[in-house]
């Protein structure tokens, strides 16, 4: 079975700074990778995925992620953060090889942006 | 609506009591889903409905916990006789086509259920 490790529970970082959020997911052949953005209250939202080709991933709210094979992660980045980007963030992986399109999710990274 | 609602979006409950969560999901979704979410975790997989078929419940934690989508659209949860470490947020989602390719999940808002 896959897993997911989210290598920080806590990220805080000063507004306009850069910052990155570290996922590493266990080995598989092959695989789908995705992000998720929760608010308070809310539901989850999908930042970006990788499914196959380019390894550079852009999403919305000027998030991108970048897929390493060798190294198993796929950590999200982003130049410039918002007050607003503060909220949790799900790194998720599933095995479509193994039949499976659910995905399997980390603990979360808890982004806080500081003015 | 535009997208996927859950009630009620709490619920506090007594152990021992049955609860029912509902989800309504986008209109014309095929594909259902539930999570659990304990605090500080991140969401668990619970059980996927294709149409009205449930085909995966292995995520269910016990024979406490049964779902259902009768008519293949609105599904319920039901925990019955609620333990406190049923506590958490049940997530729903639903997505457009089945689950043998991918289709983005649309979450809904969860509903947070205490039981004391």
């Amino acid at each position: 079975a896959q897993s997911v490790t989210q290598l920080d529970s806590q990220v805080p970082v000063f507004e306009e700074a850069p910052v990155e959020l570290r996922c590493n997911y266990s080995s598989s052949v092959s695989v789908y990778l995705f992000w998720y953005v929760q608010y308070p209250n809310q539901g989850l939202q999908l930042l970006l995925k990788y499914l196959s080709g380019s390894t550079l991933v852009k999403g919305i709210n000027g998030f991108e992620a970048e897929f390493n094979k060798s190294q198993t992660s796929f950590h999200l980045r982003k130049p410039s953060v918002h007050i607003s980007d503060t909220a949790e963030y799900f790194c998720a992986v599933s095995d479509p090889a193994g039949g499976s399109y659910i995905p399997t999710f980390g603990r979360g990274t808890s982004l806080i942006v500081h003015p | 609506g535009a997208g996927v609602s859950q009630s009620p979006r709490y619920k506090v409950a007594k152990r021992g009591q049955d609860v029912a969560l509902r989800c309504d999901p986008i209109s014309g979704h095929v594909s259902l889903f539930w999570y659990q979410q304990a605090l500080g975790q991140g969401p668990e997989f619970l059980t996927y409905f294709q149409n009205e078929a449930q085909l995966d419940k292995s995520g269910l934690p016990s024979d406490r916990f049964f779902a259902e989508r009768p008519e293949g659209s609105v599904s319920t949860l039901k925990i019955q006789r609620t333990q406190q470490e049923d506590s958490a947020v049940y997530l729903c989602a639903s997505s457009l086509g089945v689950s043998g390719t991918y289709n983005e999940q649309f979450f809904g808002p969860g509903t947070r259920l205490t039981v004391l």
